[in-house]
């Protein structure tokens, strides 16, 4: 299996419901982030982790919680959410060169996404 | 602030003919990368093409060139030889240079049209 995969890729949920999106990547990238995609808005970075070290929380409300165990793997949980939360979730990853600014080392390369779905 | 602004909301192109997709952005930093993606209807965003700041040539990748003009801030994307497959959102996508995180600023996206 290659690139970075998304599970599920369809989620209905009720605002009551607690459920977990999953995101994998296999490319040995040490940098991974959540970004939500809501319609006619351009995507929105919520969460980077670096090194399994959440650097950058993008205000996020706590509804959303983010887990990183290794640098392969990487989770957002969701409880009581808003039917404003339905969106497409989409993970990434990188290869984070630290300072080496502007890079193409530092591409971000993208799962297939989750649609969300809150009823 | 950085910005990045696509203002074409949507393209119709011939297939086989080339097409143009605007972008233009704002940023204070001297060292920043700009980024096209490929976004289908199936939701995935695919890498097309990468140009830095520095780079003195515009980058090209098969179809796919860029056409960069820095005093204009403009970094727009040309595809030739359009095909049915290139139907999808385009997103243009700035990494800033400076700062803790690798972060993309990304804008609102054309939707390609590509017609037989």
């Amino acid at each position: 299996e290659t690139g970075v995969t998304q599970t599920p890729r369809h989620l209905v949920m009720g605002m009551t419901n607690k459920k977990s999106l999953k995101c994998e990547q296999h490319l040995g990238h040490n940098a991974m982030y959540w970004y939500k995609q809501s319609a006619k808005k351009p995507l929105e970075l919520m969460f980077v982790y670096s090194l399994e070290e959440r650097v950058e929380n993008n205000s996020v409300p706590s509804r959303f919680s983010p887990e990183c165990p290794n640098s392969s793997h990487l989770f957002l949980h969701l409880h009581t959410l808003q039917p404003e939360d339905s969106a497409l979730y989409l993970c990434a990853s990188s290869q984070d060169q630290g300072r080496l600014a502007g890079g193409r080392t530092d591409t971000q390369y993208f799962g297939p996404g989750t649609r969300l779905t809150v009823l | 602030a950085q910005k990045i602004t696509q203002t074409q909301p949507g393209m119709f192109v011939q297939e086989k003919e080339a097409v143009t997709l605007d972008c233009t952005y704002d940023t204070s930093d001297q060292s920043y990368g700009l980024f096209w993606y490929k976004q289908p209807s199936s939701g995935e965003m695919i890498f097309l093409i990468y140009q830095g700041s520095y780079d003195e040539q515009n980058a090209t990748e098969g179809r796919y060139s860029l056409n960069f003009q820095k005093a204009r801030k403009s970094a727009n994307l040309v595809i030739s030889a359009s095909q049915l497959g290139d139907s999808a959102m385009y997103f243009c996508a700035m990494r800033e240079g400076s700062g803790a995180t690798n972060k993309l600023i990304f804008g609102t996206g054309t939707l390609l049209a590509v017609q037989p």
